[in-house]
């Protein structure tokens, strides 16, 4: 069973697209980020939902929305994709009161 | 505002010496410290936590962490390495009542055989 489960791990795609990423996690989580990881493996919070509710909503182009129709599901939106956004992305989970995160094991989005 | 820093991008040790892993941080009040592992082309995985408490952390895999307030660090310690510890390390922190964390850039660990 996994816990925190992205689709597509990966995702090739010109520039000038729209795509998305799937999110879903079973672990009962109310809180569900986004970050990116560029390929100096730094890592990035873009989006936070707790209970569907938008928390943190860090300063990305507004090509990328977040989606949250429930609090087991967090999808992101890329419009108008630009080189610039290859990258890993990782979608993650908590639980109020714990902190600690469980990651997805991502998804490498290649713009070309 | 909050910041982590991870001083070494890579630390290389032989197989079965102690291993350190370096990180301080900066909160404006009491901190939640995090550590996560990356193996190649996978997700984090969580280590270990400091929330309050015992300054020596234990977690998973053998590993554990000292909370120093003093110095402001949270150094990942193991006392025998193995090969299969080498990786990709991120510490993170969290101020207390906020929803964001924050990671470090990374400390690659190489462990010899």
């Amino acid at each position: 069973d996994t816990a925190v489960s992205q689709t597509p791990k990966y995702l090739v795609t010109q520039m000038g697209n729209d795509k998305s990423i799937k999110c879903e996690q079973n672990l009962g989580h109310d809180t569900m980020y986004w970050y990116k990881q560029d390929s100096k493996k730094f890592l990035k919070i873009m989006f936070s939902y707790n209970n569907k509710e938008l928390i943190i909503n860090e300063t990305v182009p507004n090509r990328f929305s977040p989606k949250s129709p429930d609090k087991a599901h967090l999808n992101l939106h890329i419009n108008s994709l630009e080189l610039g956004d290859s990258a890993v992305y990782f979608c993650a989970s908590s639980q109020i009161g714990d902190y600690g995160y469980t990651f997805g094991s991502g998804t490498r989005l290649t713009v070309v | 505002a909050q910041s982590v820093a991870q001083p070494e991008d890579q630390v290389n040790v032989a197989e079965g010496n102690p291993l350190t892993v370096k990180c301080t941080y900066s909160v404006s009040g009491n901190p939640y410290l995090f550590w996560y592992v990356q193996y190649p082309n996978r997700g984090l995985q969580f280590l270990l936590k400091y929330i309050t408490g015992d300054n020596l952390v234990k977690g998973s895999y053998g590993f554990e962490a000292e909370f120093n307030k003093s110095q402001t660090s949270f150094h990942l310690k193991k006392p025998s390495a193995l090969v299969s510890d080498s990786a990709l390390y991120f510490c993170a922190v969290r101020d207390l009542g906020g929803f964001k964390t924050i990671f470090g850039a990374g400390t690659r660990l190489f462990v010899k055989a």
